[in-house]
């Protein structure tokens, strides 16, 4: 089966820099996305990543290693609004999407 | 922006009703559609994958009989609670497929959600 591993929560101060991890048990998968939650929201795409490397987007950027099986989002500039869970997520060949438990992201005033 | 409608956004309803959602791709036509639902404070789990004109592939642990999936047109996909029961209480989340029509490497759009409460 597959697995992705994420912290349960983050604490950052605003205006800071913040790293989610994502490690993950899954083979045959296109590519690792992030996606944004806030509560009572519906998941909202951050960023892909099919090719191992840097993706950046922004404030946000994205980072792959196949070889590690790992990933993580990083957040720049951090701003209240950020506050919410962000899940990676795998993408099979067929767009079937499986995510990950999440990560909680606290932003201290 | 392709954007995918979900109704209602919100219901409550007694134990023991049906209860159904519906999910439509308002500017694209959709084959495949995705249904996930998510308890508080835990992940999206996918349910089912909706295919027009054939039958839903359900995850394992999906009860079919319990969850019914119709997707009779290439905009519209409706997921059926059936006798729902307290511990049916969840979010429940659509996303279409763009297929060939892919946006900025996003394969699903997702839909706002429905939040289900059973008394």
């Amino acid at each position: 089966g597959q697995s992705l591993e994420q912290p349960s929560e983050v604490t950052a101060v605003e205006g800071a820099i913040v790293q989610i991890n994502c490690t993950y048990q899954t083979s045959g998968f296109y590519g690792l996305s992030w996606y944004q939650q806030h509560d009572g929201g519906a998941p909202t795409f951050l960023s892909y990543n099919a090719l191992d490397g840097l993706e950046e987007t922004g404030r946000f950027s994205s980072f792959l290693s196949r070889s590690d099986s790992y990933g993580y989002l990083l957040l720049q500039e951090l701003q209240m609004k950020d506050s919410a869970s962000y899940f990676c997520a795998v993408r099979f060949r067929d767009d079937k999407i499986i995510f990950g438990k999440g990560t909680r992201l606290h932003i201290l005033p | 922006g392709a954007v995918v409608s979900q109704h209602p956004s919100w219901v409550i309803c007694k134990s023991g009703t049906s209860v159904k959602i519906e999910c439509r791709s308002l500017d694209f036509q959709a084959t495949t559609m995705f249904w996930y639902r998510q308890f508080p404070k835990q992940s999206l789990m996918l349910m089912a994958t909706s295919n027009e004109g054939s039958k839903a592939t359900y995850e394992q642990g999906v009860e079919k009989d319990k969850f019914l999936i119709n997707h009779a047109s290439l905009t519209l996909s409706t997921l059926t609670v059936t006798s729902a029961h307290p511990e049916d209480s969840s979010f429940y989340i659509c996303s279409a497929k763009m297929g060939d029509y892919y946006r900025g490497n996003q394969p699903q759009h997702f839909g706002d959600g429905t939040r289900l409460s059973i008394l």
